[in-house]
Parts: structure tokens; sequence; C-alpha cells
């Protein structure tokens, strides 16, 4: 079955430490997104990459970096400068003008 | 920034009812998408609508698009327990960036 995947479904962060959050997907989209999703609220875009080995700040990219070295593959690392990381992430692909197809989440907590 | 901005922020309803749900956005769109997301999972697409068409069906859903007033409307018709969840509309500008309203939170009541 096609789909993305992500991993872990739930994470925890010490202050001060940096953590990573799996996105894969086999699908064969060129596009992969990040969101992020606080309690009640909707998402806003973190980065997102239209093509391997490029990718574009989104709305709240502070704080967080990515990497698209492979297709199916768009990991998120939550730096230690992301001052207020609890939140609900996801991971989404698409084609072009196509609809997003999302993740399961991952839910990241700080300790 | 959000783009899409869905009204009302929560809706509660008997089972059987229809809920409507309604987004509206600032600037011109080539397509506009609704989204469901039940709690604490990924979002599901539901319905893809195109700037150049005004009504769309799947199921038990109707969407309307109206660009002269920047808005679309999600029908849910004869509700069900399971449709209970949050809803979102989506924007696209032709560039691969999506933009989300902040959700209605639709309660269907057994």
């Amino acid at each position: 079955d096609g789909g993305i995947t992500q991993s872990p479904k739930y994470l925890f962060r010490k202050e001060g430490q940096n953590v990573t959050l799996s996105c894969e997907q086999n699908l064969n989209h060129d596009a992969m997104y990040w969101y992020r999703q606080d309690p009640g609220q909707g998402l806003r875009l973190i980065y997102y990459s239209q093509i391997v080995n490029d990718f574009q700040k989104g709305d709240i990219a502070e704080g967080y970096s990515v990497s698209r070295e492979k297709k199916e593959s768009f990991p998120l690392t939550v730096t230690s400068a992301q001052k207020n990381p609890t939140a609900f992430y996801l991971c989404a692909s698409s084609i072009q003008q196509g609809h997003e197809v999302f993740g399961p989440g991952t839910r990241l907590t700080v300790l | 920034s959000q783009q899409g901005e869905e009204d009302p922020q929560a809706l509660s309803i008997q089972e059987g009812e229809n809920a409507t749900m309604n987004c509206s956005y600032k600037t011109s769109i080539n397509n506009l998408q609704w989204y469901r997301q039940n709690s604490g999972r990924g979002l599901v697409h539901l319905i893809l609508i195109r700037s150049n068409e005004r009504e769309k069906h799947s199921g038990r859903l109707r969407v309307t698009l109206d660009t002269s007033k920047k808005s679309s409307s999600l029908l849910i018709t004869a509700s069900r327990a399971a449709d209970t969840a949050s809803y979102f509309c989506a924007t696209d500008k032709g560039t691969y960036k999506y933009i989300f309203g902040t959700g209605t939170r639709l309660k269907v009541l057994a």
C-alpha cells in the first residue's frame, strides 16, 4: 500500500536537545511538507520541498531544519533554538496541484 | 498567515441532520480543498474543487465554491456519529504551498 509513514508516534525531548522526526513516502510524490498543529488550532507550515535537494521556509521555520536528500524522505529536526516545540507535527506529500496526503503525525513533548 | 477561515468554529448537531460549514479566503486561488481530521490523527482529504468549478459532490458531501465572494461551503448530509471530527479548508495559489484554515469542530450526537 502506498502512503506516508512518520516515526516515532510519540517523542519526548529534554530542553536543549535536538530531535529529528522521520517522514517517508512511497507515493512517488515530488512535494513534501511539514506542519505544526497546536491544540485546537489549524496547521502552520514549517518547511516544504518541491524537489530533491531543494526546500523552502514556511511561515514558522525558525528553530527547525530539514533536508531532502532523497525523494522518499523529508526529515525534520527540531533544534534547541525552538523555544516552544511541544506540538503535533504532521508530514504530507503531494503531486503538483493535487491534494496532500498526510502521515499519522508525531506528538512531541518537551520535558 | 492564515488564508482560509472556517465558520463556525464549532458545530453540534443531531445524527441525521445536515451540517454546513464555510470557508472564506483572501486572495485568488487555483483550487480549494477540504480535509477531515479525527482527534489526534492525520488529515484525510475529502474533496478538491478547482477555481473554474462551482459545485462538487462525493457521496454525502457537497462542496460549493464562489470565487466572486472568495468563499466555499462544505455540506454533509444525513450526518452520522462517525462524522464527528474537525474539518479544514486549504487553498492553493498555484505553487506547491497550501494554506490551511483554523478548522470547524463538528460534533454529531447520536
